[in-house]
């Protein structure tokens, strides 16, 4: 699986949107972009993925660049509890194998009031 | 619907004595997983299961034991607790390959080893 590269942190106010970007440019063209985050001693919460399309949901958006070697996480509005470490990880996506999360070390991303 | 469930959810163990940490899950998940967490550091993959019955290592299986004999349920054995196995693990489980939905965490066991 490719490897990607996060800032260490990052602060975000509080009702601003949060960017957080990622770089994976040794991806594959089988390899899905997958964010997930984990709160302060929580497990990791899935959050989203994409392959080469945009995507949302009701927690993010993913914006995935036109040749893949990068992508940034939205959230569009930050609150207090979107404080956390988040993870990019790419990866074979579907299919009947175990393609096992590799969790790299994230970014840590802090909403101040 | 509680997801994924991990006891104990704190333990105090001495070098040498063994325990079992149990994973539960009920959404009929194929796959699951161990993972344990040092701090500071990103999730390393200890063992997984694809099924009932079967078993296989993952990056830093040394010194753990798994077990599937259902499909809800992952235990993970040690069988000589060290030092070193001071961490925390966190079990997770997804439908098949964990693609479309990603995969389901529980919310940790905190192991010490004195």
């Amino acid at each position: 699986d490719a490897k990607t590269t996060q800032p260490t942190s990052m602060d975000c106010a509080e009702g601003r949107a949060a960017n957080l970007p990622c770089n994976h440019s040794t991806i594959s063209g089988n390899e899905y972009v997958y964010w997930y985050r984990q709160i302060h001693s929580q497990g990791p919460q899935y959050i989203i993925h994409g392959l080469k399309n945009n995507e949302t949901n009701e927690m993010a958006s993913l914006i995935i660049t036109e040749d893949r070697k990068s992508s940034t996480l939205i959230l569009p509005h930050a609150t207090l509890r979107d404080t956390a470490v988040y993870y990019c990880i790419v990866r074979v996506g579907s299919g009947g194998s175990a393609r096992q999360l590799t969790f790299g070390s994230g970014t840590q991303l802090t909403v101040l009031p | 619907n509680a997801g994924v469930t991990q006891t104990p959810k704190f333990r105090v163990l001495k070098t040498g004595q063994s325990m079992t940490l149990l994973c539960a899950q009920d959404m009929n998940h194929e796959y699951m997983y161990w993972y344990r967490q040092d701090p500071g550091m990103g999730l390393r993959l200890i063992h997984y299961s694809v099924g009932e019955g079967t078993t296989a290592k993952g990056e830093v299986p040394d010194g753990y034991n798994v077990s599937r004999l259902k499909k809800q349920n992952f235990l993970l054995g040690l069988e000589s607790a060290a030092p070193s196995q001071t961490s925390v693990y966190f079990c997770a489980s997804s439908y098949l390959g964990g693609g479309s939905y990603g995969y389901t965490f529980g919310s940790g066991t905190r192991l010490t080893v004195v």
